[in-house]
């Protein structure tokens, strides 16, 4: 399965302005996706990283707040904008890398980008 | 609206006895059902995962079970090790197309196995 880097692991950013995370992997890959795991929450799909076409976004997410590059088959970047505690969260990128026994789209997710806002 | 849920957020047993993890959800249009597992500081990994046109998938020590009227499955674990301590999440997907790659989590259960 494929291995899978973010930068950075963990950071902790003042009210009201903007990170980037990278994600980088170590095959190309059509399709990443980018999750958000909310404290005591469960993971949530952001957006699907498209190469050569812009992201497309789940319901509740905007390109405005979750600005996303995908510039070659092997990295992204997805930048939190303005800020705020409440997007204090676990940011996590992944690929998929197969089918399992039953034939289910198994995601490879990267360890996690963990941003505490102020 | 949660579509996946896990209403058991932590569980401890005793190492050597079963350990049974449950997971329901709501929509019916969930055709794949999978379950990860998450160490601290890592990303979830996969784990085991069943077809919803199937009722029990086995690999190892580890069982899913799917009953589908009752929208519910669990993974059993027998027999528990320690190193089988992690948080466990069950997720869920509704085939390919615009929907590929997104799986719908539920909250995760703190698995703690004793000595």
């Amino acid at each position: 399965s494929a291995v899978i880097s973010q930068k950075p692991s963990r950071d902790i950013c003042q009210r009201g302005t903007s990170l980037t995370i990278q994600c980088q992997v170590d095959s190309q890959v059509t399709m990443m996706f980018w999750y958000r795991q909310q404290p005591g929450q469960s993971l949530t799909l952001i957006a699907t990283a498209n190469q050569g076409s812009e992201a497309t976004y789940e319901s509740g997410f905007v390109i405005d707040k979750f600005p996303i590059s995908r510039p070659n088959l092997t990295f992204s970047t997805l930048t939190v904008s303005n800020m705020s505690p409440e997007d204090s969260s676990i940011y996590l990128c992944s690929v998929a890398t197969g089918h399992s026994s039953s034939g289910a789209n198994v995601l490879t997710f990267g360890a996690g980008s963990r941003l505490t806002v102020l | 609206d949660q579509q996946v849920k896990q209403n058991s957020p932590s569980l401890s047993v005793q190492e050597g006895r079963i350990s049974i993890l449950n997971c329901d959800y709501t929509n019916s249009m969930f055709d794949y059902f999978l379950w990860y597992k998450k160490y601290p500081a890592e990303g979830p990994t996969f784990l085991i995962s069943i077809s919803s046109i199937k009722d029990k998938n086995e690999d190892g020590r580890f069982t899913v079970f799917l009953n589908k009227s009752a929208k519910h499955l669990s993974l059993h674990i027998v027999p528990s090790q320690p190193g089988d301590s992690a948080v466990y999440f069950c997720a869920a997907s509704a085939g390919g197309g615009t929907s590929y790659g997104k799986l719908t989590f539920g909250q995760g259960t703190i698995l703690t196995v004793h000595p």
